[in-house]
């Protein structure tokens, strides 16, 4: 199985709403990662997840909160957004942060904040 | 911080011609990934290139890297329609293993 999944697809959210996104994957990879999206840009890194452990923050805003729960598992909860967060929200996995492994891409939940 | 540019940022090609796209970063890469994402989708792994100089093949897709590890190069051969799609390098950094994407190349394909 080499499938990362997401719920929600699409998601539609008020400024002052509280919402999370799942991503879940079943390949053992040991690296997990959020990234966000703008039309016609390209993938932009927000967190990294490496053995569970947060080891990357590309200087994220704090309304964003990255989770993970196990090694299956990662979550972006999100309070407090900013119109200027919507995007296409991604979840990728690798099989290890360190060394040449590709990345696998979960298909996104759009978001849309109002 | 490490810079990743591609060129061209567009490209429409009549269907059966070729297309090459071309990514440059500001830093020496340790190696350098090409995913592909449809319109609507999501990126999808290509291929990775580690060696200097190293050339990879799939089928009509040619990828090349840099002898300086710090270009690289995807040359599509007799595109067809299920080519479309926007092509990204991604280059990872010796220093802090971070996956940089470049800005990416649209290719459209003229049927």
């Amino acid at each position: 199985d080499t499938e990362v999944t997401q719920t929600p697809k699409h998601l539609v959210m008020g400024m002052t709403n509280k919402k999370s996104l799942k991503c879940e994957q079943h390949m053992g990879h040991r690296a997990m990662y959020w990234y966000k999206q703008k039309a016609k840009k390209p993938p932009e890194l927000m967190f990294v997840y490496s053995y569970e452990k947060l080891s990357i923050n590309e200087s994220v805003p704090s309304r964003f909160s990255p989770e993970c729960p196990n090694s299956s598992l990662l979550n972006l909860h999100l309070h407090a957004l900013q119109p200027e967060d919507s995007a296409l929200y991604l979840c990728a996995s690798s099989q290890a942060r360190e060394g040449p492994y590709e990345q696998y891409f979960g298909p996104g939940t759009r978001l849309t904040v109002t | 911080g490490q810079q990743v540019m591609q060129i061209p940022q567009y490209q429409h090609v009549q269907e059966g011609e070729d297309f090459t796209t071309y990514c440059n970063s500001s830093t020496t890469l340790s190696n350098i990934q090409w995913y592909k994402q449809r319109p609507g989708g999501h990126p999808v792994f290509l291929i990775q290139l580690v060696k200097s100089g190293e050339v990879k093949k799939q089928k009509r897709l040619t990828f090349q890297f840099g002898e300086a590890k710090k270009n690289s190069s995807l040359h599509i051969t007799a595109t067809q329609t299920t080519d479309v799609g926007t092509y990204f390098c991604a280059g990872k950094d010796f220093g802090n293993e971070k996956l940089t994407f470049g800005t990416g190349t649209r290719l459209t394909i003229i049927p």
